[in-house]
């Protein structure tokens, strides 16, 4: 297990607030990721980080913005929060060590009213 | 960028097998890989197999790849309820600045009838 959490697991926030979700990781892997699910799309890529202080935009970023200031945290923040932005959201991190793969978190559900 | 597609929806009996199938578009993949999503729950390895293999067997679980058609296939034997969940096959972007992103298929929801 790659030791890696995600909080809050639920949040309900009001349209309009800025919402922080976290991810940790206690085993140092460079790679660390944020995807979103919905029904009928799978997962889709948000952000993604290689190290810290550097990150990228997936598919879907558009709303969203991230920070790793150090290499076991990685947040990803809703600027000014919208419904389309409900969504059940997923922290992962790619295996450096052992056998390939990549690890994910619990999940965060995220309601925006 | 990568593009995977899965079927939507699988019903079996309890005991057949079940196959669930996945096309995608980058063959230069290392490695792709079959995660599970039991309701309510993370996404869980399910297995994996590195592109210079066609078949890679784990127990209940057989991993075929086709590169020239660029299809990946995972059969379940013997299915049991507790199979019952999502199946997501998913595909590394390749190339040297991909950063290893992960692209998933829709999802295969699996239902096992007793």
């Amino acid at each position: 297990d790659a030791g890696i959490t995600q909080s809050p697991r639920h949040k309900v926030t009001e349209t309009g607030t800025p919402v922080t979700l976290r991810c940790h990781q206690t085993e140092n892997h460079r790679y660390m990721y944020w995807y979103r699910q919905d029904p009928g799309h799978g997962l889709r890529l948000i952000h993604y980080s290689y190290g810290v202080k550097d990150t990228d935009k997936g598919e879907v970023s558009d709303g969203y913005s991230v920070s790793r200031s150090k290499t076991e945290d990685f947040l990803l923040t809703l600027e000014s929060a919208t419904s389309s932005q409900t969504s059940v959201y997923f922290c992962a991190i790619r295996n450096d060590r052992g056998s390939p793969g990549y690890t994910f978190g619990s999940g965060t559900r995220l309601t925006v009213v | 960028g990568e593009d995977v597609e899965q079927s939507l929806f699988l019903s079996v009996r309890e005991g057949d097998s079940s196959v669930i199938n996945c096309t995608y578009t980058d063959s230069s993949s290392t490695y792709l890989y079959w995660y599970k999503q039991e309701p309510g729950a993370g996404l869980q390895l399910l297995t994996y197999i590195f592109s210079n293999m066609d078949m890679k067997q784990d127990q209940r679980l057989t991993v075929l790849l086709n590169k020239k058609d660029k299809h990946l296939s995972l059969r379940i034997a013997d299915t049991q309820t507790g199979d019952s969940a999502i199946y997501f096959c998913a595909v590394p972007d390749a190339g040297g600045t991909s950063y290893g992103k992960l692209t998933f298929g829709q999802g295969t929801i699996l239902t096992v009838h007793p």
